[in-house]
């Protein structure tokens, strides 16, 4: 079975500043999609980015970047310069190609507060 | 272009109660998905449609849940009776297509609060 592990319930960042939220994965899949989403307060999710597990290079739109590490499993996201807005629950997310039908596995999420 | 939405944002009810919320998708898009998050914890798949028919229903806690499609458009997700751990927030995705890198467009989730 899949399993996304986010162990930051909470992370503070001033805004301008980077942060990296952490995921790790475990699947014995060998193609898999590690997705993330943000959460703001409004509820609604906003897919940021998509990493592909045979993609060589890592994934970046705009202030977002994935510094996806294979043999390590993690597949952290990287918001630069980070901005009131980005005050939100982020979620890590894996779809697997065989046997996982198109769902989504999710984290726990983890808690960004950007402060000025 | 409208978005998936989701009513109702917010529902309470007593245990033993039924509640149905309801996912209009993005227009088009044959697949549609069910998730929920239990306060604290991950967000967890529940079912997928494709058109009317269940693709994958791995998710369902049990047959206190039932969700339909009518006609492949909007879903329907039915909860009776209620239970106290059915407490969450219910959330719908929609992608037009089935892949690895596939987006799935979710709505704003339905907060359900059984007392």
């Amino acid at each position: 079975a899949q399993k996304i592990t986010q162990t930051q319930p909470g992370m503070f960042v001033q805004e301008k500043e980077a942060v990296t939220l952490d995921c790790t994965y475990d699947t014995s899949d060998p193609s898999y999609g590690l997705f993330w989403y943000k959460q703001p307060s409004s509820g609604e999710m906003i897919f940021l980015i998509y990493q592909g597990s045979y993609d060589q290079q890592n994934a970046t739109e705009g202030r977002y970047s994935l510094n996806f590490q294979k043999a390590r499993k993690s597949a952290n996201l990287v918001i630069s310069a980070s901005q009131l807005g980005d005050s939100a629950m982020y979620f890590c997310a894996m779809r697997i190609a065989t046997g996982g039908g198109n769902k989504l596995t999710f984290g726990t999420g983890t808690q960004l507060k950007v402060e000025l | 272009e409208a978005g998936v939405t989701q009513f109702p944002s917010h529902s309470v009810i007593e245990k033993g109660q039924t509640v149905t919320l309801r996912c209009d998708p993005i227009s088009g898009h044959d697949n549609l998905y069910w998730y929920r998050r239990v306060m604290g914890k991950e967000i967890k798949f529940l079912l997928h449609f494709v058109k009317e028919s269940k693709q994958d229903e791995s998710g369902m806690p049990n047959n206190r849940f039932l969700a339909e499609r009518t006609g492949g458009t909007y879903s329907t997700l039915k909860v009776q009776p209620a239970e106290l751990e059915d407490s969450g927030v219910y959330f719908c995705a929609s992608s037009q297509d089935v892949g690895m890198n596939t987006e799935a467009f979710f709505g704003q989730g339905t907060r359900l609060t059984v007392v």
